[in-house]
């Protein structure tokens, strides 16, 4: 098991245009996490799932994010409409365990660019 | 709302100096942590913290939680350069487990 992997690491694209982030969690773990983090801040939590369902979204996933784990496996987020705003590095994160066992791991992130 | 705060947000040290990194939360948390981020880069577990007076130390670092103060520190002894990086506080309380970050401390230790 190699850990959580993203796909692709960077992406620039232009103003308008559509793009979709992939998310591989580290096997079995059911918990899938999207996080994205602005130069000089802290990353900031986007939306949850718990194996294929996704059960919370920030007030940050505007209409034109969607996310999905359909098969309670791998993630995809989508942007559409791309705005400058987006440019940010977006990170995937997957936890397993419970209670005092839980542990969530990161990905190594994808970079944005929106020119 | 849970807000998570740090300080300072930019420190710098020289090699051989000891300097303590502060975290505070404004609710109650059931876990707090401690990560790495070198540029550019992911994120890197330090710490996991889970309980009143739980101290944790790995080489150079050590990391304590008072949560009666809701308060965490990061203790830096005796810095050299590898250490230089972003440091994040984080904490989760909803079920979701989801993470509440600080806005980091950029800690660079000068030769």
């Amino acid at each position: 098991d190699t850990g959580v992997s993203q796909d692709p690491r960077h992406k620039i694209t232009k103003r308008g245009q559509n793009v979709t982030f992939r998310c591989d969690p580290i096997s079995e773990h059911n918990r899938l996490y999207w996080y994205r983090q602005t130069l000089g801040q802290g990353p900031e939590f986007l939306t949850y799932f718990q194996n294929e369902a996704q059960l919370e979204k920030s007030r940050l996933l505007s209409d034109r994010f969607s996310a999905e784990r359909p098969k309670g496996s791998f993630s995809t987020l989508e942007i559409q409409r791309t705005e400058q705003g987006d440019s940010a590095m977006y990170l995937c994160a997957s936890g397993s365990g419970l209670g005092i066992w839980y542990t969530q791991y990161f990905g190594p992130g994808t970079r944005l660019t929106v020119l | 709302e849970l807000k998570v705060e740090q300080n300072p947000l930019f420190l710098s040290m020289q090699e051989g100096k000891n300097y303590t990194i502060y975290c505070n939360y404004s609710t109650t948390s059931d876990r707090l942590y401690w990560y790495r981020q070198d540029p550019g880069k992911s994120l890197e577990s330090l710490f996991v913290l889970l309980s009143n007076g739980a101290v944790k130390q790995e080489g150079r670092l050590m990391a304590s939680l008072d949560t009666k103060a809701r308060l965490s520190t990061l203790h830096i002894t005796a810095a050299v350069h590898d250490l230089s990086a972003t440091y994040f506080c984080a904490v989760d309380k909803s079920a979701t487990n989801k993470l509440i970050f600080g806005t980091g401390t950029l800690l660079a230790v000068q030769p």
